[in-house]
């Protein structure tokens, strides 16, 4: 079965400063990979996908992830944080078109300025 | 603008009433899906329609019902039943079998039950 684990439920940065969140999966099966995005009292956004192919993705917002199949790692980094980026960061996994999504837990982001 | 709205936003309930969540989707997807989003849990799954008529249980389905008579409409009813139906609820939908299996989301309503 596949699960997402995210490693920290809050993590605080300082504006400018590099932003890492940590995600790693399970799946018996190659898996495609999500990252999105959500704040306060709204619905997700897709901030970036991992399918086939190039194993560094580049998404939206400046932020990118890297697909690490031998850590089972997909973890979503920005090089230099905004007051705007804080909020609520999802990973998710699937197996295929037609199975649903599975979520990790979620990490908070504030940014300090 | 194609998207998923959601309805209402806010609703407040009392104990042993049934409510019903809105989900209208005009970017004519075949599969719908309903979270229930809690404080820490990140995203659970409540049920999930890949065809019009059809629908499965996800994780969660213990308390609420769903139908899918049309394409564009997937309403979740929370019964009596939930013990604890306090929560952020998201609708999503997705093109079947055309591609990986991402979610576009709607804007959420907040159930409270006083």
């Amino acid at each position: 079965a596949q699960s997402v684990t995210q490693l920290g439920s809050h993590v605080s940065v300082s504006e400018g400063a590099l932003v890492l969140l940590r995600c790693n999966y399970s799946s018996s099966v190659p898996p495609y990979l999500f990252w999105y995005v959500q704040y306060p009292n709204q619905g997700l956004q897709l901030l970036l996908k991992y399918t086939t192919g190039a194993t560094l993705v580049k998404g939206i917002n400046g932020f990118e992830a890297e697909f690490k199949k031998s850590e089972t790692s997909f973890h979503l980094t920005k090089p230099s944080a905004h007051m705007s980026d804080a909020a609520e960061y999802f990973c998710a996994v699937s197996e295929s078109g037609n199975t649903p999504l599975v979520f990790g837990k979620g990490t908070r982001l504030s940014v300090i300025a | 603008d194609g998207g998923i709205t959601q309805s209402p936003k806010y609703l407040f309930r009392k104990e042993g009433q049934n409510v019903t969540l809105s989900c209208e989707q005009n970017l004519n997807h075949d599969a719908m899906y309903w979270y229930r989003q809690d404080p820490g849990q990140g995203l659970r799954l409540i049920y999930y329609s890949q065809i019009v008529n059809d629908f499965q249980k996800g994780d969660i389905a213990e308390g609420y019902s769903v139908s899918r008579e049309k394409k564009e409409s997937f309403p979740l009813t929370v019964t009596s039943a939930q013990k604890n139906p306090t929560a952020f609820y998201l609708c999503a939908s997705t093109l079947r079998g055309a591609n990986t299996g991402e979610l576009f989301f709607g804007e959420g309503s907040r159930l409270t039950v006083l």
